[in-house]
């Protein structure tokens, strides 16, 4: 049973405009989410979280929304660049254990 | 600060064969953590260590050992490869004594059973 899902394998943007990437779970007790972004032949880099008590978190060109009645987030990418090609997952964490449950990946390409 | 590291970076095996993959830290992190990526699968969690001296398994730690062998270092063994373990290794670290910060990953191992 898969906790956190990303149900978009892959998504094509073009430059400058924005891109939208989805994340559901089905795990009430979540209380924090991270988004990780990966580049071929490199290990996952952190790029944005949000905790349950919000419902945004904003940090430049990134900004991720939440909502919890739909247990449902997504990260929107503004103004989408080329750089910004690659795959990025979605991560959720339950209070008061030290583990993250990652989803699939969605694969973004961003073109001129 | 080299963050997290790991070696080898690439290892072939043929079926049967053991070996250790190695994991070091140098951010003074309690929690360290080993993962597989598979195409399709994401990444799923093998083996965690919340501290020095303790491990707990994750959602796949079948045909796996792990050692915490100091607070810097936590390698992953697999006994007797098979070609099901073919993937990519990652290694993770974090802080943890907050459940709200981020793990840190390494670069990871490709591995090839035959």
């Amino acid at each position: 049973d898969q906790q956190v899902k990303q149900n978009s394998p892959s998504l094509s943007v073009q430059e400058g405009r924005i891109s939208i990437l989805n994340c559901d779970y089905t795990n009430s007790m979540f209380d924090y989410f991270l988004w990780y972004k990966k580049y071929p032949a490199e290990g996952p880099t952190f790029l944005i979280s949000i905790s349950s008590i919000k419902d945004k978190n904003e940090d430049g060109r990134f900004t991720v929304f939440l909502n919890k009645s739909a247990k449902h987030l997504s990260l929107h990418i503004v103004p989408s660049q080329p750089g910004d090609s690659a795959v990025y997952f979605c991560a959720a964490s339950e209070r008061n254990t030290d583990k993250l449950i990652f989803g699939t990946g969605t694969r973004l390409q961003v073109f001129p | 600060n080299a963050g997290v590291t790991q070696t080898p970076k690439f290892q072939v095996l043929k079926t049967g064969q053991s070996m250790t993959l190695q994991c070091a830290q140098d951010m003074n992190h309690n929690s360290m953590y080993w993962y597989r990526q598979d195409p399709g699968m994401g990444l799923r969690l093998i083996y965690y260590s919340a501290s020095e001296g303790t491990t707990d398994k994750g959602e796949v730690p079948n045909g796996y050992n792990v050692s915490r062998l100091n607070k810097r270092e936590f390698s992953l063994r697999l006994e007797s490869a098979a070609p099901s373990q073919t993937s990519v290794y990652f290694c993770a670290s974090r802080y943890g004594v907050s459940s709200y910060n981020e793990q840190f990953f390494g670069p990871g191992t490709r591995l090839t059973v035959l």
